[in-house]
């Protein structure tokens, strides 16, 4: 089956304590990534990557990192989380590039404490 | 960065009812895509018109777009409880999607 999967699913971490939201699609995608939505805000993009060693920040991408190392993983990394941190994020995926249809992940939803 | 911006930002109708949501956005574009995201789950892509197109069909859903008004309306048409949801309209830039703040849909039995 076609599918973006994040894990964990849910975290609740403390302020400072490093920690990597993982995102895996088996569609062959290119085109990769992250958004983090909060109320009021809608959905935001923190990072995206074209191909495989290419990224770029989006337009919330502050203590956040990325890395695309392969075409299918595409993992955010929280050096140091802060409680304005928290928030509902989503990996998403399309075949070439922004312009395709994405296929989002079911989310990952992160409180920092 | 264009932005699309839906209106209304909240509607409730009954099952049966016709459902309209609007989207407006700033610049040009290549395409416009809506999604729909079920509490709290991840957006699911309903439908890309692209900026050529007028009016585009998808089962019960029609979608138009009006370049000369930079706007464009999702129409679900004898709407069901199971339509219940969070409807966003995104605009492709060079390598960036933007997504308005979302219509909430609620569909009562």
């Amino acid at each position: 089956e076609a599918q973006v999967t994040q894990n964990p699913r849910y975290l609740i971490t403390v302020t400072g304590k490093k920690l990597t939201v993982t995102c895996s699609q088996n569609m062959n995608h290119e085109y990769m990534s992250w958004y983090r939505q909060d109320p009021g805000l809608g959905l935001r993009q923190i990072y995206y990557s074209m191909n495989v060693e290419v990224t770029d920040k989006g337009d919330v991408p502050e203590g956040y990192k990325v890395s695309r190392k392969e075409k299918r993983n595409f993992p955010l990394i929280l050096e140091s989380p802060s409680p304005n941190q928290t928030s509902l994020y989503f990996c998403a995926s399309s075949l070439g590039q922004v312009n395709q249809p994405q296929h989002f992940g079911d989310g990952t939803r992160l409180s920092i404490l | 960065s264009q932005q699309g911006e839906e209106d209304p930002q909240a509607l409730s109708i009954q099952e049966g009812e016709n459902a309209t949501m609007n989207c407006s956005y700033k610049t040009s574009i290549n395409n416009l895509q809506w999604y729909r995201q079920n509490s709290g789950r991840g957006l699911v892509h309903l439908i890309l018109i692209r900026s050529n197109e007028r009016e585009k069909h998808s089962g019960r859903l029609r979608v138009t777009l009006d370049t000369s008004k930079k706007s464009s309306s999702l129409l679900i048409t004898a709407s069901r409880a199971a339509d219940t949801a969070s409807y966003f309209c995104a605009t492709p830039g060079y390598s960036t999607l933007t997504f308005g703040k979302g219509t909430m849909l609620l569909v009562s039995p």
